[in-house]
């Protein structure tokens, strides 16, 4: 079975610098993507950028881009420019390539931002 | 264009009774979830639906069941409430399998007493 495994329960930055938070992941398959959800207090979970296994250029989102090392099985997000507004839990999460779309989550980073 | 919606947004159940948590989307979705998250937990799928009138169970489905009678509805029915079933509660949809984006709502805070 798949897992996710996110080793920081939680991280503090200060605003304007750069974060990463870690993210490890165990599988068997070759074909799955991998995905960073941010879940501010709303508790509204938001996806915050995507990754293709297949793919080897590591996805970007404005401030948001991952490292992404599948050899390595790790998928690591990267916040530049940390802004007041990025506090929150940060969730990675795996799904595989098959056709239910099942999300397995890890358990979370929650990221403090201090002005 | 309200996304996926939940209903409602809190709930307190004493031990025994039953309640239905709602969840409508108006994005056309096929696929549809129920994930529950525990205190300092990830998310963990109760079942999902890839269309109407077709369910499947998830990772943890017990105490729950679900129908899927319309695109747009995905109804969480639990019976006889335990403790172990205070969580709060997502629903989800997506469009298709290789978009691989889910959307959520809001959430549901469950409390049994």
């Amino acid at each position: 079975a798949q897992t996710v495994t996110q080793s920081q329960p939680e991280m503090s930055v200060q605003e304007a610098e750069t974060v990463t938070l870690s993210c490890t992941y165990d599988t068997s398959e070759s074909d799955y993507y991998l995905f960073w959800y941010k879940q501010p207090p709303s508790r509204q979970m938001i996806l915050v950028i995507r990754q293709e296994a297949y793919k080897q250029q590591n996805a970007t989102e404005n401030r948001f881009s991952v490292n992404f090392q599948k050899a390595a099985k790790s998928f690591s997000l990267k916040i530049s420019d940390s802004q007041l507004g990025d506090a929150a839990m940060y969730f990675c999460a795996y799904r595989s390539g098959g056709a239910t779309n099942k999300l397995i989550f890890g358990t979370g980073t929650l990221l403090a931002v201090q002005p | 264009n309200a996304g996926v919606t939940q209903t409602p947004k809190f709930r307190i159940l004493k031990i025994g009774q039953s309640m239905t948590l709602q969840c409508t989307q108006d994005m056309n979705h096929n696929y549809m979830y129920w994930y529950r998250q525990d205190p300092g937990m990830g998310l963990k799928l109760i079942y999902y639906s890839v269309g109407a009138g077709i369910t499947d169970k998830g990772e943890v489905p017990n105490g729950y069941n679900v129908s899927r009678s319309t695109t747009e509805d995905f109804p969480l029915r639990l019976e006889l409430a335990a403790p172990s079933q205070t969580s709060v509660y997502f629903c989800a949809s997506s469009y298709s399998p290789e978009v691989g984006t889910q959307y959520f709502g809001p959430g549901t805070r469950l409390l049994v007493l």
